[in-house]
This record gives structure tokens, sequence and C-alpha cells, in this order.
């Protein structure tokens, strides 16, 4: 059984470039968060998806946003990088009505932005 | 504002030796606590979760403890083993939408 599995693994990318980052849950979860993790820091949370609407939102500007798709993989967009975007972006899933479920991380994506 | 703090930001002890992470939070209602270790590279991967009404819970050398009215949550170690070498980040969900609130983490170093 897979767990949440995400690519790319690694990226390099300009300032002022546009990034998909891709994630497919763990099966059997419908519902998929993404967050993103500054070295040394915690994650901080961007979005949650939910049956292919954003369910709850972080606090993050418009520039990041995400698509889930009908077999719940999903996708976090980030437009006009810059340099403060470099970061760990982990992506994690659990059932809907999973409250009490832990959370199933993937490995990341780590983004450079240069 | 929900917040939880989480200390010492880094420890390193000898292999072999016991070790505690303290998690301080504000989140208000409380619905659960819930321990994650994240090694290098990793997604974390959850190691315990209390809810209210439990004070312990263990996985293998793994002890949390609980204090709801103090709002304290701490991490033992015990007989630490090079594998331990990772973060530990404490992450407590608020009641009733469930929001994660995330710690900064502490980084164990286990050294032989």
């Amino acid at each position: 059984d897979a767990g949440v599995t995400q690519s790319p693994t690694h990226l390099i990318k300009t300032r002022g470039q546009q990034v998909t980052l891709r994630c497919s849950p763990k099966s059997g979860h419908d519902t998929v968060s993404w967050y993103q993790q500054a070295l040394g820091q915690g994650p901080q949370f961007i979005f949650q998806y939910y049956e292919e609407e954003e369910r709850q939102r972080g606090n993050f500007p418009d520039r990041f946003s995400g698509h889930q798709f009908p077999n719940y993989s999903s996708e976090l967009n980030v437009n006009a990088l810059l340099l403060g975007d470099s970061a760990l972006y982990l992506c994690a899933s659990r059932p809907d009505r999973g409250y009490n479920s832990p959370l199933h991380f993937g490995n990341g994506t780590r983004l450079t932005v240069t | 504002k929900n917040q939880v703090e989480q200390s010492p930001q880094s420890l390193i002890i000898l292999e072999g030796k016991n070790c505690t992470l303290q998690c301080n939070y504000t989140v208000s209602p409380f619905s659960n606590l819930r321990w994650y270790k994240q090694d290098t590279g990793r997604g974390p991967v959850s190691l315990t979760i209390m809810t209210f009404s439990e004070n312990t819970k263990s996985n293998g050398r793994y002890t949390a403890t609980l204090d709801a009215d103090t709002k304290q949550s701490s991490l033992h170690i015990t007989a630490s083993q090079l594998s331990d070498s990772a973060s530990y980040i404490c992450v407590v969900s608020a009641s009733p939408d469930y929001k994660l609130s995330f710690g900064a983490g502490t980084t164990v170093t286990v050294r032989a």
C-alpha cells in the first residue's frame, strides 16, 4: 500500500517563475493538505482540499493556489516565485472523517528559488 | 491566536541516555495533541496522540504526557538510539474545526 507520494523531489526555479508540485494521497484518503516548511521551522499550513474544493486556507497570498482531481490527487501552484518561497513543501492526507487520525505526510518537494 | 511553543530548540545526548522534550500550547478549545517525528529529508510521522482525558501514552521507548490544565505536554525518549536523531514536532488540534497548530520542533541529535 503506497503512502503519500510527491513529485518532483527537488526543484530549482528562478525568481518570477511559476512552479507546480504534485501529490498522490495514501490509498483510501480523500482529504489533502499542503504545508510549507522553512529550514529549522515547523510546517506552515497552506490549504486543504476535499471533494475538489479548497476547504481551509492558511495565511498565504493568492500566488499560492491548488487543485484536487477526482482521484483525490492534488497540485500546488506557486506563481511569481520569490526567494522566500524556497522551502520544503509537504503534502499530507487523511480520511475526511478521521479527525483524530494522523496526517500521513509525503517526503516533500525541496524548492529552491534563485 | 493559537500557538504551540516547543523547548528546547535543539539538544544533543549520548546514546543510551534519556531526554525529555517540552510543548506548551495556547490552543483553545483543545481537541487533541500529537507528537510527530521527522527524519532529515523525510515527512513527519505520527508517534502518539493525546486526547483531553489522557495523561500518558507510550509507543515503545517514547512516552508522551499531557496536562490539559496547564496546557503542557512532554515527550520522553528512553534509552536513546542513534536512529532517534530527528526533529520532533508537537501538533495541537483545535475544536470544533480541527484546525492544526504546529510547533517549530525540537532537533534531537544522538551521539555514540
